[in-house]
């Protein structure tokens, strides 16, 4: 099945410690998203590849990152993670139609 | 700019009553809107989006929604509340006046079910 894969599942790691969260996609879509969801909020949205064309939230803080080596893969990188960056990271992807298709997340612990 | 707001906070309904969960979007364009739901960790479902073709949406698991312009409202409705739709529901909008791929959610509205 096409699908939206996020490794790992569940990372921790320690404050200030760069940590590289993973996103692959069978979709062959050409936009891919990343969000950051906290406890009972909303998703909301860092930034989004449209191909090579990064685009990004005018409020995402510069310590988040973002690498897409080719249409399958994309990375989201926290350079010094605080604890207020712990939280759900769901990667998305889309056609030219909008709908998005969500991987299950990763779940990131900051110590 | 573009917004999307959840009128509701929590919706709490009896098994096999109706459902209305309320959205209310501002653009400046035509965007389209989708509806998501989320069980408890769990992860994000599509189940209806509006993207300019007919103004009554039909999803799944029995959900539709109507998009009113006039009303700039896409609330999402079910006939009849099972318990399995005990979830959080997000309204969401997406796209700008460039083509551009810009995605807000609204803020969530929490269904409880009662038996």
């Amino acid at each position: 099945d096409a699908m939206v894969i996020q490794n790992p599942r569940y990372q921790v790691t320690q404050f200030g410690k760069p940590v590289t969260l993973s996103c692959s996609q069978t979709l062959n879509h050409n936009v891919m998203y990343w969000y950051q969801q906290k406890s009972s909020q909303a998703p909301k949205l860092l930034f989004h590849y449209y191909d090579k064309d990064f685009n990004n939230e005018a409020d995402t803080p510069d310590n988040f990152q973002s690498r897409r080596p080719n249409t399958s893969f994309c990375f989201l990188d926290i350079r010094s993670p605080g604890l207020g960056d712990a939280a759900m990271y769901l990667c998305a992807t889309s056609s030219f139609s909008n709908e998005q298709f969500f991987g299950p997340g990763t779940r990131l612990t900051v110590l | 700019a573009q917004s999307v707001t959840q009128l509701d906070s929590h919706v709490s309904v009896s098994e096999g009553t109706p459902v209305l969960l309320r959205c209310n979007y501002s653009s400046s364009y035509s965007p389209s809107l989708f509806w998501y739901v989320q069980h408890p960790n769990k992860g994000l479902q599509l189940l209806l989006k509006y993207t300019s073709a007919a103004t009554l949406v039909k999803g799944i698991n029995g959900f539709e929604a109507e998009f009113k312009k006039s009303e700039t409202s896409f609330h999402l409705t079910k006939p009849s509340a099972h318990m399995s739709d005990a979830a959080e529901y997000f309204c969401v909008v997406s796209g700008d006046d460039t083509g551009g791929f810009k995605t807000i959610f609204g803020a969530g509205t929490r269904l409880f079910v009662k038996a």
